[in-house]
């Protein structure tokens, strides 16, 4: 079955510790993004990709850190440099369309998300 | 910049019909989405509008005027699993040639019986 994977579902980390949160998609999509959801909050893109070895920073990049090597992985690492960590992470992907009618263009399809903890 | 306001909750009883308002303003507006999302899971697409309109899809539908920057999400028959959180999102061109999607606030539904 294709999808996106995120893992681990919870996570738990001390203060002043870099974690790295991970996203996996078989979709064969070429754009991946990933997404941070507070209460109220809706979501906030931090960072996103539309190609390999290429990413472009989203509105609350500052204290994040990505890449993207192969096509079908984008793992995030919040750093200690992050002020607020604890939130839910959520991971998108989607095609490079071209069309505007079709709705797949940039239809995004999310991972389950990972809640991060910061203790 | 994008601006995307939608009520924060809203309530409706089971069998009704209720819509849900998003308005927008955007720089370079190419399209608009809906997505449902059910607490602690991940948004799932809804519905998709482009051009001026309504698009239908079974007991969902989805209104856009462009010229006002005006979307509505209209539920029908409304069923107890339609509690959730619906998400307005625009595509926005972007200067990089590159295009995202700005999410609103969302819209917090509860179906009482």
């Amino acid at each position: 079955d294709g999808g996106i994977t995120q893992s681990p579902k919870y996570l738990f980390r001390k203060e002043g510790q870099n974690v790295t949160l991970s996203c996996e998609q078989n979709l064969n999509h070429d754009a991946m993004y990933w997404y941070r959801q507070d209460p109220g909050q809706g979501l906030r893109l931090i960072y996103y990709s539309q190609i390999v070895n290429d990413f472009q920073k989203g509105d609350i990049a500052e204290g994040y850190s990505v890449s993207r090597e192969k096509k079908e992985s984008f793992p995030l690492t919040v750093t200690s440099a992050q002020k607020n960590p604890t939130a839910f992470y959520l991971c998108a992907s989607s095609i490079f369309g071209t069309s505007e009618l079709d709705a797949t263009y940039n239809e995004q399809f999310f991972g389950p998300g990972t809640r991060l903890t910061v203790l | 910049g994008q601006n995307i306001d939608q009520p924060t909750e809203m309530t409706a009883t089971e069998g009704a019909i209720v819509q849900i308002n998003c308005t927008y303003q955007t720089s370079g507006f190419n399209g608009l989405f809906w997505y449902q999302q059910h607490a602690g899971e991940a948004p799932t697409f809804l519905s998709y509008n482009v051009l001026d309109g309504l698009e239908e899809k079974g007991r969902f539908s989805s209104f856009l005027s462009r010229s006002k920057g005006y979307s509505y999400l209209l539920l029908k028959e409304l069923q107890m699993k339609d509690s959730a959180s619906y998400l307005c999102a625009v595509r926005d061109k972007g200067n990089s040639g590159y295009s995202t999607l700005t999410f609103g606030k969302g819209t917090m539904l509860l179906v009482s019986p």
